[in-house]
């Protein structure tokens, strides 16, 4: 089975910062890698999705991600912090090898937190 | 509006009640997905369905049940609630399913069981 491991339950930066949340997976086969991102009281939304081609994955709100099969890694990125990243960020890979219906199997999240 | 809608927000019941949580998606995807989310488990799938009538156990699927019996509707029913089912449950639907489009969340249902 497919799965993933998010270093770091809790990530504080200063605003301006650079940001890092670490994420990596377990697979067998090539693996298709999302990052979402969840903000209070509400459900989680796509930040970004590798899926083949380019190993440098844009997002939205200025993050990317860079798939790395030798580190077995999708590590995620903002140059700059701002105030509104705060949130928890969940790294994902799909379930089923055959990318099927199976859904996303996610890792435990990391908690955003951006001091002024 | 179109979107994924849950009901309801939050719910307190007790031990051995049945309880349904609902969720409505109005963009006719064909698949749906239900996730509870508890603190240091992140999300884990509890069953998932890919068109109406079909559907199958995720992960953790130990004292729930599920139907499909229309595209748009997919409810969550725990048959008799226990404390360990106290957790944020949220329904996702996606318009292919796997990695070929991404999932769509609803708000989360609370559920407390008292």
């Amino acid at each position: 089975a497919q799965s993933v491991t998010q270093l770091g339950s809790h990530v504080s930066v200063s605003e301006g910062a650079l940001v890092l949340l670490r994420c990596n997976y377990s697979s067998s086969v090539p693996p298709y890698l999302f990052w979402y991102v969840q903000y209070p009281n509400q459900g989680l939304q796509l930040l970004l999705k590798y899926t083949t081609g380019a190993t440098l994955v844009k997002g939205i709100n200025g993050f990317e991600a860079e798939f790395k099969k030798s580190e077995t890694s999708f590590h995620l990125t903002k140059p700059s912090a701002h105030m509104s990243d705060a949130a928890e960020y969940f790294c994902a890979v799909n379930q089923d090898s055959g990318g099927g219906a199976d859904g996303l199997t996610f890792g435990k999240g990391t908690h955003l937190i951006i001091q002024p | 509006d179109a979107g994924i809608t849950q009901s309801p927000r939050y719910k307190i019941t007790e031990t051995g009640r049945q309880v349904t949580l609902m969720c409505h998606q109005t963009w006719s995807h064909s698949y749906m997905f239900w996730y509870r989310q508890d603190l240091g488990h992140g999300l884990r799938l509890i069953y998932y369905s890919a068109a109406a009538d079909i559907t199958d156990k995720g992960e953790v699927p130990d004292g729930y049940v599920v139907s499909r019996s229309k595209t748009e509707n997919f409810p969550l029913t725990l048959e008799s609630a226990t404390r360990s089912q106290t957790s944020v449950y949220f329904c996702a639907s996606s318009e292919q399913g796997g990695y070929n489009s991404p999932l769509h969340f609803g708000n989360g249902t609370r559920l407390t069981v008292t």
